[in-house]
């Protein structure tokens, strides 16, 4: 079975502070992705990664930043956390290919920016 | 805007019996996945499909991308069924994208 960890579970920021949400998959999938949750809107997506070193806009990137610097690895970095940040955050992994694009996910990421 | 639409947005139902949930889409989609979000908050993978339908156990899906819409039937409802059930379409078009319904919330009671 696909293992995708999420850490840290839940996290309190202030306003302004840099938050690092980390993801690790031990899948060998070439795709990784975050998203975030917000009540009536489902899971939008922030960024996403195809490969090493190399990292792409999903549809909400603004106030966010992501690295990939290894397959395994993906993080979520925001540099200035505000108010409106306060979501679950998920990361995900997938194999990669229009046939194999099963959506594994981490148990989520809470985040609260007071 | 959005691109799905995922009806309806809180479901009860009791043991034994069963329901559909259906997500719509404006636009033509490649794939649909299908997920619950468990009590935890863990998401758990229910169904992929490219076309045509999928079962599993007292769960069953079916795409039709012509036709725009996938749906998700539960039969024989179980307490442990309840949860919030989320869709995730795969646009057809170019690049990489994935739109996500706003969830179906999901109560079965004794």
């Amino acid at each position: 079975e696909a293992a995708v960890t999420q850490s840290p579970r839940s996290k309190v920021a202030v306003t302004g502070g840099k938050v690092t949400l980390s993801c690790h998959q031990t899948n060998n999938h070439d795709y990784m992705y975050w998203y975030r949750q917000d009540t009536g809107h489902g899971l939008r997506l922030i960024h996403y990664s195809y490969v090493a070193d190399s990292t792409e806009k999903g549809d909400i990137p603004d106030g966010y930043k992501a690295s990939r610097p290894s397959q395994e690895n993906f993080s979520l970095i925001l540099e200035l956390a505000s108010l409106s940040q306060t979501a679950v955050y998920f990361c995900a992994s997938s194999l990669g290919g229009p046939s194999q694009n099963t959506l594994y996910f981490g148990a989520g990421t809470r985040l609260s920016v007071l | 805007g959005d691109q799905v639409e995922q009806s309806p947005s809180a479901l009860s139902l009791h043991e034994g019996t069963g329901s559909a949930l259906r997500c719509n889409f404006t636009t033509t989609m490649r794939a649909v996945q299908w997920f619950r979000k468990n009590s935890r908050g863990s998401l758990i993978n229910l169904f992929y499909l490219a076309s045509g339908t999928k079962e599993n156990g007292r769960l069953k899906s079916a795409f039709d991308s012509k036709e725009r819409y996938s749906t998700l039937h539960i039969r024989d409802a179980q307490l442990e069924d309840s949860g919030t059930y989320f869709c995730a379409a795969e646009a057809g078009t170019g690049g990489y994208k994935v739109v996500f319904g706003s969830g179906t919330r999901l109560l079965v009671s004794p």
